[in-house]
C-alpha cells in the first residue's frame, strides 16, 4: 500500500459546513493527489502536488482547495460542503520506478464523504 | 469530453469464458497503467505498459498496448468470480496530470 492512509475513513457533514480530508504518506514522495470517484464518471483528478507549496488543479477543482506544508501530507479542503461534493475521495502518490524513467501510482483506501 | 474511453463499460459473462476489455486514448500514452477495483474498496494496482507493442501478463490476465501507444486491451483468459469487479485504465496524456478511463464493470456469474 506505499504507506498512505486517508482520515477520516467515513464522514457526514451538512451543507455549508468546512471539510478537511487528510492524506498522509511515509515514504517522501514528490507527486502526491487527490481524485474523486462517481458513479457515472469514474475516477477524476480534483488537485495535485509536485513539492512542498506546489500545487496545481486538475480536473474538477471547483470548491476545493490544498495544502501541502510538509512532504508527508497533503490535505483536501471543501470551504462550504454541498450535496454534490457526496462522494469517495482518493488520494494517490506516484512512485518513480528505478531505472524505468516511469512512475507507478499508489492509492490510499479512500474516504466516503456524505453531505446532508 | 473523457480522456480515456473504456468499452465495454459492463460486462457479465460466465465463469470460465475470456473477455476483453479495451481502453483508448486519442492522443499519445506515455505509460498506460490498468487497476482493478473490488466493489466498495480502493485500487490496485495490476500491471503497467509503457513501450508501444508491449504485453505483460500476470496469472490469467494479459494486457497489451498497441504499437502507436493510443489503444490498450486486457484480456482475462478462463474467468473466475475472483475477477470481478471494476477495470480501471490509466495514464499519463498531459504534463503531470493522470487520466483514468471510464471504467468497466465486470460479473462473473459462477
Amino acid at each position: 500500500d506505499a504507506g498512505i492512509t486517508q482520515s477520516p475513513r467515513h464522514k457526514v457533514t451538512e451543507t455549508g459546513t468546512p471539510v478537511t480530508l487528510r492524506c498522509h504518506q511515509t515514504e517522501n514522495h514528490r507527486y502526491m493527489y487527490w481524485y474523486r470517484q462517481d458513479p457515472g464518471h469514474g475516477l477524476r483528478l480534483i488537485h495535485y502536488s509536485y513539492g512542498v507549496k506546489d500545487t496545481d488543479k486538475g480536473e474538477v477543482s471547483d470548491g476545493y482547495s490544498v495544502s501541502r506544508s510538509k512532504t508527508e501530507d497533503f490535505l483536501l479542503t471543501l470551504e462550504s460542503a454541498t450535496s454534490s461534493q457526496t462522494s469517495v475521495y482518493f488520494c494517490a502518490i506516484s512512485v518513480l520506478l528505478t531505472g524505468r524513467g516511469s512512475y507507478e501510482q499508489y492509492f490510499g483506501p479512500g474516504t466516503r464523504l456524505t453531505v446532508t | 469530453s473523457q480522456e480515456l474511453e473504456q468499452s465495454p463499460q459492463s460486462l457479465i459473462v460466465q465463469e470460465g469464458k475470456n473477455l476483453t476489455i479495451n481502453c483508448t486514448s486519442s492522443k499519445t500514452l506515455y505509460g498506460l497503467y490498468w487497476y482493478k477495483q473490488k466493489y466498495g474498496e480502493g485500487l490496485i494496482f495490476l500491471m503497467m505498459l509503457q513501450k508501444g507493442g508491449e504485453e505483460k501478463s500476470h496469472e490469467k490476465i494479459t494486457a497489451k498496448l498497441d504499437e502507436k501507444k493510443q489503444q490498450s486491451s486486457l484480456h482475462i483468459t478462463a474467468s473466475q468470480p475472483s475477477h470481478a469487479g471494476i477495470y480501471l485504465c490509466g495514464a499519463y496524456i498531459t504534463g503531470n496530470q493522470f487520466y483514468f478511463g471510464t471504467g468497466t464493470s465486470l460479473t462473473v456469474i459462477p
